[in-house]
């Protein structure tokens, strides 16, 4: 099993530019969800899905969109990239609801810097 | 937003002493967890303790769950180089919509050979 996959590993987007951020899990896991994590800080949630077809909203939604036609991948797209989300990124899955104590497995991260 | 905080932000020791972190949360949880992050990696996860439960084991680690103080630690006995990395606690609360992870900010820890 390859895991959680994200690409790319890094981006460099201009303000205003516009990209998906790329998340495929190859477990079958029904939850899905995007963080954020900026330096010194824990993660924060961006945007969730409990299965196909379903997603939330995190603690820090704005500015980004989510879908999840597939149970296996889950992209995130920034619509109008600001300097503030100069980020790393990191998708997570795991096989329900992490509230009922199911460990979640995280991608290797995406660093997005936007100038 | 509810969020566990780390105690101490940094912790630097030498190979073969025990680590200690300590995690504080603000509200009733169903669990806390604890990972790891090398740097520039993802997050690994570590161990779940419950909130009925009051001491876990795994290997090396050893957690610990005092829900009246709202407060865990994660102690690493007999640390190694290969332990250097952050170490994040994350809660998920008790109540409707519990689907959310709660990060702290994490405890760097450094382990000297």
């Amino acid at each position: 099993n390859a895991g959680v996959t994200q690409t790319p590993k890094f981006q460099v987007l201009k303000t205003g530019q516009s990209m998906t951020l790329q998340c495929a899990q190859d477990m079958n896991h029904e939850y899905m969800s995007w963080y954020r994590q900026d330096p010194g800080m824990g993660l924060r949630l961006i945007h969730y899905s409990v299965g196909a077809g379903i997603t939330d909203q995190g603690e820090v939604p704005n500015g980004y969109n989510v879908s999840r036609s597939t149970t296996e991948d889950f992209p995130l797209r920034l619509l109008s990239a600001a300097p503030s989300q100069t980020s790393v990124y990191f998708c997570a899955s795991s096989y329900s609801n992490p509230g009922v104590g199911l460990s979640q497995y995280f991608g290797p991260g995406t660093r997005l810097t936007v100038t | 937003s509810q969020q566990g905080e780390e105690d101490p932000q940094a912790l630097s020791i030498q190979e073969g002493e025990n680590a200690t972190m300590n995690c504080s949360y603000k509200t009733s949880i169903n669990n806390l967890q604890w990972y790891r992050q090398n740097s520039g990696r993802g997050l690994v996860h570590l161990i779940l303790i419950r909130s009925n439960e009051r001491e876990k084991h795994s290997g090396r680690l050893r957690v610990t769950l005092d829900t009246s103080k709202k407060s865990s630690s994660l102690l690493i006995t007999a640390s190694r180089a290969a332990d250097t990395a952050s170490y994040f606690c994350a809660t998920t609360y008790s109540g409707a919509g519990s689907y959310q992870l709660t990060f702290g900010k994490g405890t760097k820890l450094s382990v000297i050979p």
